[in-house]
C-alpha cells in the first residue's frame, strides 16, 4: 500500500519550455501533498505544501509565479515549472500524506535538465 | 533555524554487523521522527517512524528515540550489501499539515 506515482521521470527540454510534472497516490487519499527538490549530493529541500482545493504553501525562497502547483483531487497534484532555465536543472521528488496518517510517501522523482 | 544534524558518513560495516546511523534535532517542539533510505538516483523510501520515547523494533530495524537528549537513531542488524544506500532522517512538528525537516543524510556502505 501507500504508492504514489510521478510522471514524468525524466525530461530534457530547451530554456524558456515550461514543464509539468504530475504526482498521483494511487491507492490511497492524500490530503495533503509535497514537492521537493533535491541537488546532487544534498537533501530534500521542500519547496511547497499542497492541500486538496487549496492554494499550495510556499516556503521562504521559493517562487510562486515560476513553480505553478495545483492539487486539484485528494489523488492528484501538478507542479508546472514555468519557463525554466537551466539552474532550475534538478531531481523533483512528490510525496503523499494519507489523511489521518503522519508519514509522507514518496513518488520516484522527475530528474528535469533545461538545456 | 530548525535543524536536523546527521553525521555524513560514509559509514562502512562488514557484512553481517550492526549499522549504527544516530540523528540529533534542535527543535523541541518536533513530535514525529522518521527514518528514510534512499538508494542513489532515487526516491527516498520510508523504513521506521517514531513516535514516543524508547525503542521501536521492525524485523532488522530497530529505531531509538531520546526527547529530553534530542536525538534518534536506526540500528540495522546482521547487515547486507543491499542495505548500502544514504539513510536520512527526518523530523516533523506535526501539525495539520506535517511538514518534515530532513537531514543531510548519512552515506552507509556494506561489505560484502
Amino acid at each position: 500500500g501507500a504508492v504514489v506515482s510521478q510522471h514524468p521521470s525524466w525530461v530534457i527540454c530547451k530554456s524558456g519550455t515550461s514543464v509539468k510534472i504530475e504526482c498521483r497516490s494511487l491507492d490511497f487519499q492524500a490530503t495533503t501533498m509535497f514537492w521537493y527538490r533535491q541537488f546532487p549530493k544534498q537533501s530534500l529541500m521542500l519547496m511547497a505544501t499542497s492541500n486538496e482545493g487549496s492554494k499550495a504553501t510556499y516556503e521562504q525562497g521559493v517562487e510562486k509565479d515560476k513553480f505553478l502547483i495545483n492539487h486539484a483531487s485528494l489523488t492528484l497534484s501538478t507542479l508546472t515549472v514555468t519557463s525554466a532555465h537551466p539552474e532550475d536543472s534538478s531531481f523533483y521528488i512528490c510525496s503523499a500524506r494519507a489523511t489521518g496518517e503522519q508519514p509522507q510517501h514518496f513518488g520516484d522523482g522527475t530528474r528535469l535538465s533545461i538545456l | 533555524q530548525k535543524e536536523v544534524e546527521q553525521n555524513s558518513g560514509p559509514l562502512s560495516v562488514p557484512e553481517g554487523a550492526i549499522a549504527s546511523l544516530n540523528c540529533t534535532y534542535s527543535d523541541r517542539g518536533s513530535q514525529s521522527f522518521f527514518w528514510y533510505r534512499q538508494y542513489s538516483g532515487k526516491s527516498p523510501e520510508l523504513i521506521m517512524s517514531i513516535y514516543s520515547n524508547g525503542d521501536k523494533e521492525d524485523g532488522r530495524f530497530t529505531a531509538q528515540l531520546n526527547k529530553a537528549s534530542q536525538y534518534v537513531s536506526l540500528l540495522i542488524r546482521d547487515s547486507q550489501p543491499s542495505d548500502s544506500a544514504t539513510y536520512l532522517c527526518a523530523a516533523s512538528r506535526g501539525g495539520s499539515n506535517y511538514k518534515l525537516t530532513f537531514g543531510k543524510g548519512t552515506l552507509l556502505t556494506v561489505n560484502p
